[in-house]
């Protein structure tokens, strides 16, 4: 069946532009995250949205970030007035629910000029 | 080992050696861990898990051992192939909505 998938799979912008990441999880899956990647470490939190609830925002690095999740489907993370240090992979997992397993999309590669 | 806040752990070995990465945890709540590989330009794919009320998981050629009492998970890899290099992360999870990841061991296979 279909995975995660993730939209555009790279994306280069200038500094100061706005971008908009998106993710299509896995169908039947009410948990979806988001996390930041930079080269050669972890995975950094973002956002995290279950179901019809609030989303967990508490991972956002700063106010420029922001998610939505339409329809308890897809999902949009926007980045405002990008910098240079927010080039990085961004990934996004889907899961059943909260605290099971997560399965990952491809990622966006993003850097910022 | 990894951990949170290193720079990423190194592994070589021969094809057709077995392969041993290691992980180890803090959070003594955590009681579901993941195992992901996550090739060059790729997203993390699950490869195994296991939950706290077992200390050995296999799967194929891969086998995942949980020790509680020192917070500490491995993932062996049987019989390393070439397609195996990669870099292996492990996630806990505490029974919460979130997985905290390490940093990841580089694995390289030499054919």
């Amino acid at each position: 069946g279909a995975g995660v998938s993730q939209s555009p799979s790279n994306k280069v912008t200038e500094k100061g532009k706005d971008v908009e990441l998106r993710c299509d999880p896995i169908s039947g899956h009410t948990a979806l995250y988001w996390y930041r990647q930079s080269l050669g470490q972890g995975l950094e939190f973002l956002i995290y949205f279950q179901g019809n609830s609030a989303p967990d925002k508490s991972g956002l690095p700063s106010d420029r970030f922001s998610a939505e999740r339409t329809g308890g489907s897809v999902s949009t993370l926007t980045i405002q007035r990008t910098q240079q240090e927010d080039s990085a992979v961004y990934l996004c997992a889907s899961g059943r629910a909260g605290g099971q397993t997560q399965y990952f999309g491809p990622g966006t590669r993003l850097l910022v000029l | 080992g990894e951990s949170v806040g290193l720079h990423l752990p190194t592994l070589s070995v021969q094809e057709g050696d077995n392969s041993i990465i290691n992980c180890a945890y803090s959070n003594s709540a955590s009681d579901y861990f993941i195992w992901y590989k996550q090739e060059s330009g790729k997203g993390p794919q699950f490869i195994i898990d296991i939950r706290s009320n077992m200390d050995k998981r296999q799967g194929q050629r891969v086998t995942v051992l949980l020790n509680k009492t020192v917070k500490h998970l491995s993932l062996q890899i049987a019989a390393t192939q070439p397609g195996d290099s990669a870099v292996y992360f492990c996630a806990e999870n505490d029974a919460g909505n979130q997985f905290y990841f390490g940093t990841g061991t580089s694995l390289t296979v030499i054919p």
